[in-house]
């Protein structure tokens, strides 16, 4: 079955810590996004990448980075220099920028 | 700056009624419009999607959203409600106007079914 897979569902982490979040899809979409969910805050964008080897900030890039050297992967990472990690984190993918995306089931990322 | 207003934070309704979810946008042209649901804990799922031609749009699961430009509106609707039917749903609009300018999601609402 086609899909996006993200790994760990649950993630805990000591405050001062890197942590990377996976994001696998086997859809053959070329562009890719990372989403930050709290609660009554909807989606906010963190990066979105169009295509290998290329990507951009989004609203709220500070304190993540993220690569994207294959297709089928974009990983997050959330650094210690994020304020307020601890959030409900969605990867996405779409055909093309513009297009109708695809969700992951998300991670839920909590710092102590 | 372009705005997604869902007004409804949480709407409770029994089952078997009809169902309303409203969303407005802010945007100078014919954005490109979209329904997401979410359950708890879980990823979003798209519901139906508006670019262009018949303003009333049909999706999965009984959903219909219908756009209304002169409104600036793409309300979401389904006949009667299933209990199963109860989770989060976003309205999301991409501005459509060439290049990308980032989709915009709603804050969402909250749909509870009641027996």
């Amino acid at each position: 079955d086609g899909g996006i897979t993200q790994s760990p569902k649950y993630l805990f982490r000591k405050e001062g810590q890197n942590v990377t979040l996976s994001c696998e899809q086997n859809l053959n979409h070329d562009a890719m996004y990372w989403y930050r969910q709290d609660p009554g805050q909807g989606l906010r964008l963190i990066y979105y990448s169009q295509i290998v080897n290329d990507f951009q900030k989004g609203d709220i890039a500070e304190g993540y980075s993220v690569s994207r050297e294959k297709k089928e992967s974009f990983p997050l990472t959330v650094t210690s220099a994020q304020k307020n990690p601890t959030a409900f984190y969605l990867c996405a993918s779409s055909i093309a920028l513009a297009y109708e995306q695809y969700f992951g089931p998300g991670t839920r990322l909590t710092v102590t | 700056a372009q705005s997604v207003t869902q007004p409804d934070i949480h709407i409770t309704v029994s089952e078997g009624a009809s169902l309303e979810l409203r969303c407005n946008y802010s945007y100078g042209a014919t954005p490109y419009l979209f329904w997401y649901v979410q359950s708890p804990g879980q990823g979003l799922q798209l519901l139906l999607k508006y670019f262009s031609g018949d303003t009333l749009v049909q999706g999965i699961k009984g959903f219909e959203a219908e756009f209304k430009r002169s409104q600036s509106s793409f309300n979401l609707r389904k006949p009667s409600v299933h209990w199963s039917d109860a989770a989060e749903y976003f309205c999301a609009v991409d501005p459509g106007s060439g290049g990308y300018q980032k989709v915009t999601f709603g804050t969402g609402t909250k749909l509870q079914v009641i027996p």
